[in-house]
């Protein structure tokens, strides 16, 4: 079955920098990439998501970029700021079945 | 947020009871899930369901089982709690389009205590 990892497990940036979040997969077939947000206390929320069809999506500071070949995808955010603290949880999907997830990234933003 | 909601949102019970847990959504959406949540381990699925009375297993359904009668509401039922039932669960939804899951939302959670 799928196999997603996720690093790095924790990540610590200055606000304004960029952060970096990768996943590898090990299904070739999973098409359905989606990333979520969690913050401490809250429920994981949808921030974004790229299917196999593209190699990238972004949303204002947000980009998800896939490697099929190298089965992985990264998250990527630029200009941190404070409220992106929190854990990012990637996700992968083959067809219809279901998501598998990682293990999470907590980010730190220090102002 | 889609509207999903959990009850209870928070449970304190002892070894050896039984604990439902419910999942209510006003989506109409097809497909429920119930996820847990743990330190170390992310969201793990314990089972799913794809319609009224349609049911799977997840990765971690041992000591769960489910029930859903009606497309709104989905439970998961501990019949025994354990200590190692200790967690975060999570209750999410998604649709159908053209065969395939749609995106997940997930409920507010409910955090289970046994002691």
């Amino acid at each position: 079955g799928e196999n997603v990892e996720q690093h790095p497990s924790t990540l610590s940036v200055q606000e304004g920098d960029s952060a970096v979040i990768k996943c590898t997969y090990s299904d070739s077939a999973s098409n359905y990439f989606p990333w979520y947000k969690q913050e401490l206390g809250k429920r994981p929320q949808l921030i974004i998501d790229i299917r196999s069809n593209v190699g990238e999506k972004k949303d204002q500071r947000i980009a998800v970029t896939l490697n099929k070949t190298a089965k992985h995808f990264s998250l990527h955010i630029t200009e941190t700021q404070p409220e992106d603290s929190a854990v990012y949880f990637c996700a992968a999907r083959r067809g219809q079945g279901n998501l598998i997830f990682g293990k999470g990234t907590k980010l730190s933003v220090k102002p | 947020d889609a509207g999903i909601t959990q009850s209870p949102r928070h449970k304190v019970t002892e070894t050896g009871t039984p604990v439902t847990l419910r999942c209510h959504q006003t989506e109409n959406h097809r497909y429920m899930y119930w996820y847990r949540q743990d330190p170390g381990h992310g969201l793990r699925l314990i089972h799913y369901s794809y319609g009224v009375k349609d049911t799977d297993k997840g990765e971690v359904s041992d000591g769960y089982s489910v029930s859903r009668s009606k497309t709104e509401d989905f439970l998961l039922t501990l019949e025994s709690a354990t200590s190692s039932q200790t967690s975060v669960y999570f209750c999410a939804i998604s649709d159908n389009l053209a065969g395939y899951q749609e995106t997940q939302y997930f409920g507010p959670g409910t955090r289970l205590l046994v002691l």
